[in-house]
C-alpha cells in the first residue's frame, strides 16, 4: 500500500515551458487536492476534486489546470510556467466516508524551480 | 473565505519544557481543526485534530483546545523532546469538499 505518490520529485523548467505533475493514490479515496507550499505561507490550495470527472478551484488556481479522469489519479498542469510558480507542490487525498474521513493524506511533494 | 492566522512563527524551547502554538480563524462555519507536523524535507502528517463540538482533546504529550466563541484553537506539547523539532501547521475546514485553510506554520526548535 503505497498511499499517495507524486511524479516527478524534482523538476527545473524554463519560463514558458509546460509540464504535468502526476498524483496517484491507492486508498480508493474520493477527494484529492493540489497544494503549493512557499516559505512562511503555509499550504495553499490550488485545485481539488470531490470525485472522478470533477474539479474545482481552490485559493490560488491561476496559471494551473487539473484533470481527474480516473479516481486514483489527479493531474496538475502548468501550461506556461512562470518564476512565481517556483514552489513545492503537494498532493493529498481524503475519504469522506471512511473511519478517518477528515484526514488528508499527503504525498511526498514535488520541488519545482522555474528559471 | 476562511483566514487562519498562526503564532508564533518560530518557537525555541528547552528540552522538557512545554510549547504552545495558537491559531485564530475567521469563519464561524468551520467545524474541524487539524494540526500537521512537517519535518524538514518531508510531507505534512496529521498529529491531532478536533471537531467543533469538542473543547479539548489529548493524545499522550500533545493536546489541542478549541474556543469556538473566540474562534481560536491551540496546540500544546508537554515534555518536549528533540524529535518534536519540526514545522507545525494548524488548519480549519468547512464541511463542503473537506477543504482545509492552513496557517502560516510555526517552526519549533527543541534545544537539548
Amino acid at each position: 500500500n503505497a498511499g499517495v505518490t507524486q511524479t516527478p520529485k524534482f523538476r527545473v523548467l524554463k519560463t514558458g515551458q509546460s509540464m504535468t505533475l502526476l498524483c496517484a493514490q491507492d486508498m480508493n479515496h474520493e477527494y484529492m487536492y493540489w497544494y503549493r507550499q512557499d516559505p512562511g505561507m503555509g499550504l495553499r490550495l490550488i485545485h481539488y476534486s470531490v470525485g472522478e470527472g470533477t474539479t474545482a478551484k481552490g485559493e490560488v488556481p491561476d496559471g494551473y489546470n487539473v484533470s481527474r479522469l480516473k479516481k486514483q489519479n489527479f493531474l496538475l498542469g502548468l501550461e506556461s510556467a512562470a518564476p512565481s510558480q517556483t514552489s513545492v507542490y503537494f498532493c493529498a487525498s481524503s475519504d469522506p466516508g471512511g473511519s478517518s474521513y477528515n484526514e488528508q493524506f499527503f504525498g511526498p511533494g514535488t520541488r519545482l524551480t522555474v528559471l | 473565505g476562511e483566514n487562519v492566522e498562526q503564532h508564533p512563527s518560530t518557537l525555541s524551547v528547552q528540552e522538557g519544557d512545554s510549547a504552545v502554538i495558537k491559531c485564530t480563524y475567521s469563519d464561524s462555519a468551520s467545524n474541524y481543526f487539524p494540526w500537521y507536523k512537517q519535518e524538514l524535507g518531508k510531507r505534512p502528517q496529521l498529529i491531532i485534530d478536533i471537531r467543533s463540538n469538542v473543547g479539548e482533546k489529548k493524545d499522550q504529550r500533545i493536546a489541542v483546545t478549541l474556543n469556538k466563541t473566540a474562534k481560536h484553537f491551540s496546540l500544546h506539547i508537554t515534555e518536549t523532546q528533540p524529535e518534536d523539532s519540526a514545522v507545525y501547521f494548524c488548519a480549519a475546514r468547512k464541511a463542503a469538499g473537506n477543504k482545509l485553510t492552513f496557517g502560516g506554520g510555526t517552526r519549533v526548535l527543541v534545544k537539548p
